[in-house]
């Protein structure tokens, strides 16, 4: 079956612009996870889901950034206002149950963001 | 196709020792190594990040080596605490991310 997918691949802005990345899970996981990595920097936890409910926002860096997730299945983030120090690669994993306990996140092919 | 592995799958050690977690993974073509932790409930918490130039980071009890040539690394956790209880991933990136199985690590208090 697919794996996780995330559109656009890359996305080019305008400080001061929105943008919407999008995360295609696989199918039936319920736990989904949305990632950034800055240029030299580790995996940097943004949000995770349980189904349609985000039980833990504690990642999000500022109230610029929110993220949804509809039907237990796509998920969107949207970086309101996007500022220079945004541009990374946005990283988004879907898990079977989010359990935690070395339970295999599978992780999609990022999307790449640079603002202006 | 990369593979990574971790040994031991789980570990349990009394509060206080010292311990290592290896990680070893086929294809030396990296751009770097991370080490994370996770926790139930939690996403994914990046510990170290070496760089494929770098031989060594550390991170105040944590210490993480990489020797790419033999597609190795290693975490060192000095004085361990029952908070360290947890599973550590490594995980490689070439054009994507190759996690390790993992090593379920419990500090007995």
């Amino acid at each position: 079956g697919a794996g996780v997918s995330q559109s656009p691949s890359n996305k080019v802005t305008e400080k001061g612009k929105d943008v919407e990345l999008r995360c295609d899970p696989i199918s039936g996981h319920t736990a989904l996870y949305w990632y950034r990595q800055s240029l030299g920097q580790g995996l940097e936890f943004l949000i995770y889901f349980q189904g349609n409910s985000a039980p833990d926002k504690s990642g999000l860096p500022s109230d610029r950034f929110s993220a949804e997730r509809t039907g237990g299945s796509v998920s969107t983030l949207t970086i309101q206002r996007t500022q220079q120090e945004d541009s990374a690669v946005y990283l988004c994993a879907s898990s079977t149950q989010g359990t935690g306990d070395g339970e295999t996140q599978y992780f999609g092919p990022g999307t790449r963001l640079l603002v202006l | 196709k990369q593979e990574v592995t971790q040994i031991p799958a789980a570990l349990s050690v009394p509060e206080g020792e010292n311990l290592v977690l290896n990680c070893s993974f086929t294809d030396s073509a990296i751009y770097n190594l991370q080490w994370f932790r996770q926790d139930p409930g939690k996403g994914l918490t990046s510990l170290l990040l070496i760089q494929s130039s770098q031989r060594e980071q550390t991170s105040g009890r944590l210490n993480a080596s990489l020797d790419k040539s033999s597609g190795r690394s290693t975490l060192y956790i000095a004085a361990s605490q029952p908070g360290d209880s947890a599973t550590y991933l490594c995980a490689v990136y070439g054009n994507q991310f190759y996690f390790g199985t993992g090593t379920s690590l419990t500090v007995i208090p």
